[in-house]
């Protein structure tokens, strides 16, 4: 099947600081991206959609400018949590499409605000 | 408005019996269905999918689903569960209607198969 990886897996940041994550399809071009986070024990909450070259749709209640979604190219969205608080930190799963039935998932990003 | 409703939070079974995690979906017109699994840490795996065809969908590692229109449900199954079957189960649903691909997920079911 189609691969996503996404990176980095963990990061711990300090309080104020930005952090990128990356999701790239390896094998497929992706037309459209997906954002999602997710709390202990809980489902994935949609963040945002992306489609490649155009801006990000986000989800009622998701802050656009604390969240920036990038989707420069058919292989490559970066999520970029801006002035990160301990209260964003959670695990984040991107997921990548090519126009077929199938999703394909990254193996998440495990975000720790100190 | 697209939903999909998983009753169980936990389900636990004994390794070697069989094992059904409910799915019951709400959604306009006609879905597609999906279960995805998820152990510690990782996102989502892919088990199987139903489009149209035959109702009984089988998939990865011998799980099966059976789609039900009349009882709006795709409950996953495995005639005999293991031991590493133990992860995090969601069932999504997206809408034929919907350009971008749009998932809606259940809350999940955690699984615990016990040797």
């Amino acid at each position: 099947g189609a691969v996503v990886s996404q990176h980095p897996s963990w990061v711990i940041c300090k309080s104020g600081t930005s952090v990128k994550i990356e999701c790239r399809s390896l094998d497929f071009q992706a037309t459209t991206m997906f954002w999602y986070r997710q709390f202990p024990k809980q489902s994935l909450m949609l963040m945002a959609t992306s489609n490649e070259g155009s801006k990000a749709t986000y989800e009622q209640g998701v802050e656009k400018d604390k969240f920036l979604i990038n989707h420069a190219s058919l292989t490559l969205s970066t999520l970029t949590v801006t002035s990160a608080h301990p209260e964003d930190s959670s695990f984040y799963i991107c997921s990548a499409r090519s126009g077929g039935w199938e999703a394909f998932f990254g193996q998440g990003t495990r975000l720790t605000v100190v | 408005a697209q939903s999909v409703a998983q009753p169980e939070d936990q389900v636990n079974v004994a390794e070697g019996n069989p094992l059904t995690v409910k799915c019951t979906y709400s959604v306009s017109g006609n879905p597609y269905l999906f279960w995805y699994v998820q152990y510690p840490n990782r996102g989502l795996q892919f088990l199987l999918k139903y489009i149209t065809g035959d109702n009984l969908v089988k998939g990865s590692y011998g799980f099966e689903a059976e789609f039900n229109k009349s009882q709006t449900s795709f409950h996953l199954k495995k005639p005999s569960a293991l031991v590493s079957d133990s992860a995090l189960y969601f069932c999504a649903v997206r809408d034929r209607g919907s350009t971008l691909g749009r998932l809606y997920f259940g809350r999940g079911t955690q699984l615990t198969v016990w040797p």
